[in-house]
């Protein structure tokens, strides 16, 4: 079956502009994560969506922002995009549950985007 | 929130020779994985093993939950074993929340 899907997997922004990214779920899974990885943080959870509400949200401002569609598929926008934003953006798909119960994530290619 | 702590940051070994990978974790938790980020960025699954021993090739991992710890054996390692290698665990009632250790940088050489 399909892996994960993220789209575009390469981008170069200016300072000062917005940016969607979009992530497409393994089939038949309802949980979506987000997650930027950087040299200096590491890999950082951003939030997660279930069945189109976010249920968990990291440490960002309020600049990073998400949503779910119905049919899973996530996308994540960062407004007023700064230097520190260039990161590659991963996004995990799992089978989870409404009572939280989350077995085995899978990832996508990932994101790479550098703001200029 | 929970700690994760994987040791040693940088490894380098000879092909051929084995290897373990430490991840401590500060509290219980419901969900553990091992991944292998590739040089393009891609996480790829190794082991989900919130707890128990599991093996696949040349690679086993055995996490002892009450003890806050897991562990991932690489033998006969290849050059291309090469990269870094993240433990990942996932709190009680954190949904899909992963917190990541800091990764283990591994180099084999030929």
């Amino acid at each position: 079956k399909a892996g994960v899907t993220q789209t575009p997997r390469y981008l170069i922004k200016t300072r000062g502009q917005q940016v969607t990214l979009s992530c497409s779920p393994i089939s038949g899974h309802r949980s979506v994560s987000w997650y930027q990885q950087t040299p200096g943080q590491g890999l950082q959870f951003l939030f997660e969506y279930f069945s189109e509400t976010q249920r968990n949200k990291g440490n960002f401002p309020g600049r990073f922002s998400g949503r779910q569609f119905s049919n899973s598929r996530s996308e994540m926008n960062v407004s007023t995009l700064e230097l520190g934003d260039s990161a590659l953006y991963l996004c995990a798909s799992s089978f989870g549950t409404g009572g939280g119960f989350i077995v085995e994530a899978f990832f996508g290619q990932g994101t790479r985007l550098t703001v200029v | 929130g929970i700690q994760v702590e994987q040791s040693p940051p940088d490894l380098i070994l000879q092909e051929g020779a084995n290897s373990t990978l430490r991840c401590n974790f500060s509290d219980s938790v419901n969900n553990l994985q091992w991944f292998h980020q590739n040089p393009w960025g891609q996480l790829i699954n190794l082991f989900y093993i919130p707890s128990g021993t599991k093996q696949n090739g040349r690679l086993s991992a055995t996490t002892v939950a009450t003890e806050r710890y897991s562990l991932l054996y690489i033998s006969s390692s290849q050059t291309t074993d090469s990269g870094v290698y993240f433990c990942a665990v996932g709190g009680y009632n954190q949904g899909g929340k992963l917190i990541f250790g800091q990764g283990t940088e591994l180099s084999v050489k030929p």
